[in-house]
């Protein structure tokens, strides 16, 4: 299907444990973003790329890893998973860098027990 | 970074009333300015956006105004319905940091 789909939809995991997160996008966007979204606090860049094999921190990059071997995808991992990261997660791409319409994916939610 | 701040968090109007959103940013070299609807457990989508060398922008009934001088836009939903009930975000992109910063939301609730 075109578009940009996330996975899993859902998942829990356990403190400590290592969890990926999956971004796929079929327009081979050249920009891909990841945010985490929680309530008072809006929509937060993680980690965004500008092309394959180029990465760059967001507003709040710690405790996550990004690659971007393949322009359509973009995973996310968590290396050691904690609590505060208990979180809805987007993916989003677009053509720009920021000054074009974002395609968003529909969401990741995580909770780390 | 840039800051964008949101008022008001959350607004409730009559179904038909019209709605005024409002954001303000630091950095005057930002020079796009989008707004994004967010649909209960839905994923967040582009309504309208304006550039810099634009005053207004108009979509049916909703409208995009920015004001370069103190550094505010807003976002006016004229006739509201039912299903205009979301969160709405706005965004700022400042080229020198390559990426959009949101503000953090307003729940829109348009009651019958």
């Amino acid at each position: 299907d075109a578009g940009i789909t996330q996975s899993p939809r859902y998942k829990i995991t356990e403190t400590g444990r290592q969890v990926t997160l999956m971004c796929h996008q079929t327009w081979s966007h050249s920009y891909m973003f990841w945010y985490r979204q929680d309530l008072g606090h809006g929509l937060r860049l993680i980690y965004y790329s500008a092309a394959a094999d180029i990465t760059d921190k967001g507003e709040v990059p710690d405790g996550y890893v990004v690659s971007r071997s393949k322009t359509e995808n973009f995973p996310l991992t968590l290396e050691s998973a904690t609590r505060s990261q208990t979180s809805v997660y987007f993916c989003a791409s677009s053509s720009g860098n920021g000054n074009t319409e974002a395609f968003f994916g529909q969401g990741t939610r995580l909770t780390v027990v | 970074g840039e800051n964008v701040e949101q008022h008001p968090s959350t607004l409730s109007v009559q179904e038909g009333d019209s709605a005024v959103i409002k954001c303000t940013y630091s950095d005057s070299a930002s020079n796009y300015f989008p707004w994004y609807k967010q649909e209960l457990g839905k994923r967040p989508q582009l309504i309208i956006d304006i550039r810099s060398n634009v005053g207004e922008k108009k979509d049916q009934r909703i409208a995009v105004t920015l004001n370069k001088t103190a550094k505010h836009f807003s976002l006016h939903i004229t006739e509201t319905q039912p299903e205009d009930s979301a969160v709405y975000f706005c965004a700022v992109f400042y080229s020198g940091y390559s990426t959009l910063t949101f503000g953090k939301g307003t729940m829109l609730l348009v009651s019958p």
